[in-house]
């Protein structure tokens, strides 16, 4: 079946611009991750939804970013006033909802902040 | 393209020989250990998992091994082929916790023809 979507691949903006990113997890599966990874580096955590509701979004590093997924299955991840520092891949993991499931990875979105 | 490798530790290994990816965790609570493949421009790819409960787990050529007394994961690819040849990082996670999974430095590997 199909895996974990992202779009779009790629993203170029200029600073200060808004920016949405989609993911769309695999069907079915009720928890959804957003991780983000600098290069060289391995993902780090940004908010883990459990259905609709957003159960852990401390890894949100400002409140330039907030990320929805009102009917509990694609996610839109948003980041206001862009800086050059958000540059990084953008990437989406879902699981089946059980605590410590395996996530599964989408390709990632990257994105540069001129 | 840039590559996830950038700046990581390599391993170099010969096609055919096997490779052994070692990961030191940082939670002594954890209880879900995951290994990820990663490939230039993709996301990571699932390899292989393990819980606490269990000190090795086999897998098609691979097999990860745990050791909690010392927080160590490591990672065995048998005939390694240039297929193989990716970042590679452990992720763990803690039951019953927010399910975030934290990632170790990721390794290069990289397979000599």
């Amino acid at each position: 079946g199909a895996g974990v979507s992202q779009t779009p691949s790629n993203k170029v903006t200029e600073k200060g611009k808004y920016v949405e990113l989609r993911c769309d997890p695999i069907s079915g599966h009720t928890a959804l991750y957003w991780y983000r990874q600098s290069l060289g580096q391995g993902p780090e955590f940004l908010i883990y939804f459990q259905g609709t509701g957003a159960a852990d979004d401390s890894g949100l590093p400002n409140d330039r970013f907030f990320a929805v997924r009102p009917e509990g299955s694609v996610s839109t991840l948003k980041i206001q006033r862009t800086e050059r520092g958000d540059s990084a891949v953008y990437l989406c993991a879902s699981s089946p909802g059980l605590a410590a499931d395996t996530q599964y990875f989408g390709p990632g979105t990257r994105l540069t902040v001129l | 393209g840039e590559s996830v490798g950038l700046h990581l530790p390599t391993l170099s290994v010969q096609e055919g020989d096997n490779s052994i990816i070692n990961c030191a965790y940082s939670n002594s609570a954890s209880d879900y250990f995951i290994w990820y493949k990663q490939e230039s421009g993709k996301g990571p790819q699932f390899i292989i998992d393990i819980r606490s409960n269990m000190d090795k787990r086999q897998g098609q050529r691979v097999t990860v091994l745990l050791n909690k007394t010392v927080k160590h994961l490591s990672l065995q690819i048998a005939a390694t082929q240039p297929g193989d040849s990716a970042v590679y990082f452990c992720a763990e996670n803690l039951t019953g916790a927010n399910s975030k999974l934290t990632f170790g430095k990721g390794i290069t590997l990289s397979v000599r023809p």
